[in-house]
């Protein structure tokens, strides 16, 4: 079962603007975590947030948490053609027994337009 | 260490028949999954190891599915009697220990069951 779901399922926008992703969960977490896939590739881990944190910062990314909502986004700023790909948001469930394993949401597929 | 190896990239394979997948962790990482991706779908938990042990299996593992750790270093995933529902991106992902890290992960093995 996936327990997040991101919010647009698609979003195209020109190089420069910038661009926010939404999820939504259902259970508690320890952290959160966005990650990135260019088509048929492997995923690449972009950042993480504790939910004990609100906001993190990684060079053009942003990602907020709202744990009373059990929400987060994440901003790209400047957007480049190179950041195409979907984006996913996977969490880490809070309580024993989770054994750290990662839950994904369906993704965003994310079109930025040179 | 250039990351997590997944072998072969790619599997086209007749109904019926049986296929492995091998991943080769980084080497430092005490932790392993996989996860099966199918087209518009965020990655599906599979299994679990910490070390050579397996931890957790979802109910996606059927019967036919099995996984092994030998040694806690590379894992194979053995598909018996494979049938065309087992069609998808098979990733493989590692991790080190503690909490609140996030996952590397292969760029996957596609099986095509034809």
């Amino acid at each position: 079962s996936q327990q997040g779901e991101e919010d647009p399922q698609a979003l195209s926008i020109q190089e420069g603007e910038n661009a926010t992703m939404n999820c939504s969960y259902k259970t508690s977490i320890n952290n959160l975590q966005w990650y990135r896939q260019n088509s048929g590739r492997g995923l690449v881990h972009l950042i993480l947030i504790r939910s004990n944190e609100r906001e993190k910062h990684s060079g053009r990314l942003r990602v907020t948490l709202d744990t009373s909502k059990k929400s987060s986004s994440l901003l790209i700023t400047a957007s480049r053609a190179a950041d195409t790909a979907s984006y996913f948001c996977a969490t880490d469930a809070w309580g024993g027994g989770s054994n750290y394993k990662l839950t994904f949401g369906k993704g965003t597929l994310l079109t930025v337009n040179p | 260490d250039t990351g997590v190896s997944q072998d072969p990239r790619h599997k086209i394979t007749k109904r019926g028949q049986n296929v492995t997948f091998r991943c080769d962790p980084i080497s430092e990482h005490n932790r392993l999954y996989w996860y099966r991706q199918t087209l518009g779908q965020g990655p599906e938990f599979l299994t679990y190891f910490q070390n050579e042990a397996q931890l957790e299996k979802s109910r996606l593992l059927s019967d036919r599915f099995s996984a092994e750790r030998p040694k806690g270093s590379f894992s194979t995933l053995e598909i018996q009697r494979t049938e065309q529902g087992d069609s998808a991106m098979y990733l493989c992902a590692s991790s080190s220990p503690g909490q609140g890290v996030g996952y590397t992960f292969g760029s996957g093995t596609r099986l095509t069951v034809v």
